[in-house]
């Protein structure tokens, strides 16, 4: 079955600095591929999607591609703020097959200022 | 736009009782919403998927008659954990989504603590 595999955190980085959070999918079909952002004490938030091979998505200094050669969908950020300490979940969703979000475990991460 | 709701937002009860939690999109139609379950550091975990006007799917290994979940508008649903026990503590949060679309609006969570 379709699955997602993140890396485990915590991560922690000092302001400013280059992040890349991976993760990596199992599907059968052609899913769109998600990145969700918990803060603490509140639900999921989509930070940014793509739907086909080659897409980025991008949202407030994130980005991801959807590398379908390479099942991957590593996120990234240029320059991390205090501010984007939370969890990053990446899921996966294939309407062809059913109508779930499957869910990596999710990475922690740690900004210090 | 897209917003959902939940109330309340942490719930604390004794052993035994009942337990209701309201899920609602406030600016858009919700033909499906979900119900998942959240352990401290760890994913979600689906619970069940309900269609307005239907029975809700549950996924494998949930309890249909301790979460009961009804969909009566495409405004609200509602997760009632009955005779909760210490291990129904969690937080809880809903999506929903309006047509069959791969994208969910989710709702802040629900922490319910039961004593």
């Amino acid at each position: 079955g379709n699955s997602v595999t993140q890396m485990e955190g915590p991560v922690t980085l000092s302001e400013e600095a280059f992040l890349t959070i991976n993760c990596t999918y199992t599907a059968t079909g052609y899913p769109s591929l998600f990145w969700y952002v918990q803060y603490p004490g509140e639900g999921l938030q989509l930070l940014l999607k793509a739907t086909k091979a080659d897409d980025k998505g991008s949202n407030k200094g994130f980005e991801a591609t959807y590398r379908k050669e390479t099942t991957s969908f590593h996120l990234e950020k240029g320059s991390v703020q205090v501010s984007d300490s939370a969890v990053y979940f990446c899921a996966l969703s294939d309407l062809r097959r059913d109508d779930k979000i499957i869910f990596g475990k999710g990475t922690r991460l740690h900004i210090l200022p | 736009g897209a917003v959902v709701s939940q109330h309340p937002s942490w719930v604390i009860c004794k052993s035994g009782t009942s337990v209701k939690i309201e899920c609602r999109s406030l600016d858009f139609q919700a033909t499906t919403m979900f119900w998942y379950r959240q352990f401290p550091k760890q994913s979600l975990m689906l619970m069940a998927t309900s269609n307005e006007g239907s029975k809700a799917t549950y996924e494998q290994g949930v309890e249909k008659d301790k979460f009961l979940i009804n969909h009566a508008s495409l405004t609200l649903s509602t997760l009632t954990v009955t005779s909760a026990h210490p291990e129904d503590s969690s937080f809880y949060i809903c999506s929903a989504r309006t047509g069959r679309t791969d994208t969910q609006y989710f709702g802040p969570g629900t922490r319910l603590t039961v004593l």
